[in-house]
């Protein structure tokens, strides 16, 4: 079982909300780990979006704009991207990370459209 | 503004040997660390390791030990990734990106893509 795993895919109209999940291996607790998020669009590097590890511990890209933010979902061992009032720019993939056992570890990618 | 340039896209036979270099500027190369990321075609984000550009100390992931090295040029501000014995499963874009420890990847490379095929 992977480290982090994210749904491959998740649609969304444009102005909605949109929660991407980033769910950790049963047995990794979510709570000491700083979860940082990544979009990367078609023929692009990724981009730095932001880093959540509490409301007191986080931070924005530089430019992100705010309707991007991050949190947790500790029932669901998840770290959470949630992204306000969709725009078709938001389109993109979007990755997870954590450092873990001495090693940043991606999750698989969420696919994001909007339409 | 900082920024790190990679070199251009390469196309290279199984067995030969690939080295893709990344020159940053704009920001002190050695205040940061420098990581090397791998996508396959139609993939996700694979962390390889990464530079310690003070010491010029390399740590590699799991699955990128043995044909993979990490080299510097720290009066060219510049982070090399050669990788030897090359496999047709080594294609994909290798992305150098500046580290700032606990706080993950803040810039990235363009991307350099190594494609490998007899």
């Amino acid at each position: 079982q992977a480290v982090l795993t994210q749904p491959a895919s998740l649609s969304a109209s444009p102005g909605a909300s949109a929660s991407l999940t980033c769910t950790l291996r049963s047995g990794i607790n979510v709570g000491p780990y700083r979860i940082l998020w990544y979009q990367q669009k078609p023929g692009s590097p990724p981009q730095f979006l932001l880093s959540y590890k509490s409301d007191s511990d986080k931070q924005q890209g530089s430019g992100v704009p705010s309707r991007f933010s991050g949190s947790k979902d500790a029932s669901a061992n998840a770290g959470i991207l949630l992204i306000s009032g969709l725009q078709s720019e938001d389109e993109a993939d979007y990755y997870c990370m954590i450092w873990h056992i001495s090693a940043w570890v991606f999750g698989g990618g969420t696919k994001l459209t909007v339409l | 503004q900082a920024q790190l340039v990679q070199s251009g896209s390469e196309l290279q036979k199984p067995g030969a040997s690939v080295k893709v270099s990344c020159r940053a500027s704009g920001f002190t190369f050695s205040n940061y660390g420098l990581d090397w990321v791998r996508q396959a075609p139609g993939q996700g984000l694979e962390w390889m390791g990464w530079m310690n550009t003070n010491t010029g100390t390399p740590t590699f992931a799991q699955g990128f030990t043995g044909r993979f090295v990490f080299s510097l040029d720290t009066s060219v501000s510049t982070a090399y990734l050669q990788i030897n014995s090359l496999k047709p499963e080594d294609s994909a874009v290798y992305y150098c990106a500046r580290g700032r420890g606990s706080d993950g990847f803040d810039i990235w490379g363009q991307g350099t893509m190594v494609t490998v095929s007899s």
